[in-house]
């Protein structure tokens, strides 16, 4: 198994182009997330997804979209990058819904910069 | 918001010390969780105790949860330069509709020094 992959590695925007963040996980986990993580911060949630089809807003949601129309994919779009979104995404899985009792599989991660 | 929060923020020692790290959160919880973050890379779970679990081991990893104090520790026994790497610690927090969601601390920052 591959785990949970993330694409790109890297990312340098120009503020207000939009993108997607990919993660894919190939363990058939139900909940899957978007975190991210800043300078001296811990991780932040951004949305996460219980299943396929259902999404839902997490801490800090503005300026991110997220779908899930496969077990596999979930996908995190920025409309209109800013320079506060500037961060280091990671994209986390798990194989029950319930992701407070469950171990979190971690991507590694996809560092991105706008300008 | 964040539940959880480490400290020390950062903590440095030799190599075959023992290595504690605290974490404590202000609203009950049902779990709480330890992950490792080597730089550069992604979280990797350790450890997690429930909190009618007082403590856990997993091979030189110890985890105690205090939940009349609010208060968690990691300690990592005869630590070794690989060890090097930050620790959180993740608590549950209630995100409304019956849903439970993990939230993070900042971390603590572990230098082993061989």
């Amino acid at each position: 198994n591959a785990g949970v992959t993330q694409t790109p590695k890297f990312q340098v925007l120009k503020t207000g182009q939009s993108m997607t963040l990919q993660c894919a996980q190939d363990m058939n986990h139900e909940y899957m997330s978007w975190y991210r993580q800043d300078p001296g911060m811990g991780l932040r949630l951004i949305h996460y997804s219980v299943g396929a089809g259902i999404t839902d807003q997490g801490e800090v949601p503005n300026g991110y979209n997220v779908s899930r129309s496969t077990t596999e994919d979930f996908p995190l779009r920025l409309l209109s990058a800013a320079p506060s979104q500037t961060s280091v995404y990671f994209c986390a899985s798990s194989s029950t819904w319930d992701s407070s009792t469950d171990t979190q599989y971690f991507g590694p991660g996809t560092r991105l910069t706008v300008l | 918001s964040q539940q959880g929060e480490e400290d020390p923020q950062a903590l440095s020692i030799q190599e075959g010390e023992n290595a504690t790290m605290n974490c404590s959160y202000k609203t009950s919880i049902n779990n709480l969780q330890w992950y490792r973050q080597n730089s550069g890379r992604g979280l990797v779970h350790l450890i997690l105790i429930r909190s009618n679990e007082r403590e856990k081991h997993s091979g030189r990893l110890r985890v105690t949860l205090d939940t009349s104090k609010k208060s968690s520790s990691l300690l990592i026994t005869a630590s070794r330069a690989a060890d090097t790497a930050s620790y959180f610690c993740a608590t549950d927090a209630y995100s409304g509709a019956g849903s439970y969601q993990l939230t993070f601390g900042k971390g603590t920052k572990l230098s082993v020094i061989p």
